[in-house]
């Protein structure tokens, strides 16, 4: 069945500068990637999703690139603020309503 | 507006015991989804509804695991004599029912078996 791989389980880097989570799928029919934020205490909540028509998404701050070929896409964080600090989990569609979720990625701003 | 919750946000309960988590989700969201999360893992798919449709029990443990949606709108997860492995965070989430729609996080319910 489908799996997705997330690495790093841990990322921490100096406020203002970039980061990078990546994640790899195993189903070549998934069509939909999503990456959600979950703070401390509370339910996931969805930053930004990607389509498989397209290869690259911004959202401000935020952007997801896919490579199809490669079964992988990233999570791109630049200018990095302490809000930013929480639990990010990357997910890949399988079928017509489940999504199969990766392990999650703490990222840590340090001041 | 009102978004998705659940209750109770936390209960201990002893092996054996049978426990019922509660979800209220968004109004008018067809869609509704059960997933467990384990300390340091991502979300485990157990349930899913989708309006009247027979609900999609393919990702529900073992057979002590069961859920219920009434009237569309409030949904019920029952754990029948709870195990130690069944400690994790319950979280619920709804959407207005296509993949492509963003899914709504009630804060999860922590169970804790002992």
């Amino acid at each position: 069945g489908e799996n997705v791989e997330q690495h790093p389980s841990t990322l921490s880097v100096q406020e203002g500068d970039s980061a990078v989570i990546k994640c790899t799928y195993s189903d070549s029919a998934s069509n939909y990637f999503p990456w959600y934020k979950q703070e401390l205490g509370k339910g996931p909540q969805l930053i930004i999703d990607i389509r498989s028509n397209v290869g690259e998404k911004k959202d401000q701050r935020i952007a997801v690139t896919l490579n199809k070929t490669a079964k992988h896409f990233s999570l791109h964080i630049t200018e990095t603020q302490p809000e930013d600090s929480a639990v990010y989990f990357c997910a890949a569609a399988r079928g017509n309503y489940q999504l199969i979720w990766g392990a999650g990625t703490k990222l840590i701003i340090k001041p | 507006g009102a978004g998705v919750s659940q209750s109770p946000s936390n209960k201990v309960t002893e092996k054996g015991k049978d426990v019922e988590l509660r979800c209220d989700p968004i109004s008018g969201h067809t869609a509704l989804y059960w997933y467990r999360q384990s300390l340091g893992q991502g979300l485990e798919f157990l349930i899913y509804f989708q309006g009247n449709s027979a609900p999609d029990k393919s990702g529900l443990p073992s057979d002590r695991f069961s859920a219920e949606r009434t009237g569309g709108s409030v949904s019920t997860l029952t754990i029948q004599r709870t195990q130690q492995e069944d400690s994790a965070v319950y979280l619920c989430a709804s959407s207005l029912g296509t993949l492509y729609n963003e899914q709504f996080f009630g804060p999860g319910t922590r169970l804790t078996v002992l």
